[in-house]
């Protein structure tokens, strides 16, 4: 069964970069019919679209982040990560990673990890 | 426009019908996905494709589409159904968006 699990700080300053890491197991990232991506909701709102990846490196980010976005994948650690750079607080929330299918539906998700941004 | 919208909030009577719908242009080329969501956890998908659920989601929950327009259908609505649902869909790019959220209450 499939499973991915978010790891990074729960605390990032302002201004800083927030960079958090899915590890995927239970099966490969390297797989063909899928892409990898991360989803974020902030306290009590709805969920966000915040970029993409294939194995090979091909990365795809919603348009509102992509100058602040970098997605990045090792295969040889079956592992996917995000930064996002000059935080703040408004990027407060639940992050998730996700697997994606080619129709863009993500499925599994990870448990979900709560960044707070704030000095 | 690759927005999706849904209505804020909808009740429905115990062991009742309750059709949660989903707007948006996106929706007339790509089928929606349906996610429950509980407090304090990740979302779920309950529906995804023309009508399809994964393994172990019941099957009070159906999905339905027509025109602009994607329902989630919970035909018999129990108490441990109330939570947030959400449909999704891709836009253009092949890339997912979200609709804005549906907090269902079993009453």
């Amino acid at each position: 069964q499939l499973q991915l699990q978010e790891s990074g700080p729960g605390l990032v300053k302002p201004s800083e970069t927030l960079s958090l890491t899915c590890t995927v197991s239970g099966g490969s990232i390297s797989s063909s019919s899928y892409y990898w991506g991360w989803i974020r909701q902030p306290p009590g709102k709805g969920l966000e679209w915040i970029g993409s990846i294939y194995y090979s490196g091909s990365t795809y980010y919603n348009p509102s982040l992509k100058s602040r976005v970098t997605i990045s994948v090792d295969t040889s650690k079956n592992q996917f990560s995000l930064k996002l750079s000059s935080v703040t607080a408004a990027d407060t929330a639940v992050y998730y990673c996700a697997r994606l299918s080619i129709n863009a539906t993500p499925d599994p998700w990870g448990q979900g990890t709560l960044v707070t941004v704030s000095s | 426009s690759s927005e999706l919208t849904q209505d804020p909030a909808v009740s429905v009577a115990l062991g009742q019908t309750v059709r949660i719908t989903c707007q948006g242009d996106s929706l007339r080329s790509y089928y929606a996905s349906w996610y429950q969501q509980k407090p304090g956890q990740a979302p779920v998908l309950v529906i995804y494709g023309k009508n399809n659920r994964p393994s172990g989601i019941p099957d009070r929950f159906s999905g339905s589409s027509s025109g602009n327009t994607a329902s989630l259908t919970i035909t018999g609505a129990q108490a441990e159904d109330e939570a947030d649902y959400y449909c999704n869909s891709r836009d253009s790019s092949g890339n997912p968006v979200f609709g804005g959220g549906t907090k269902l209450t079993v009453l």
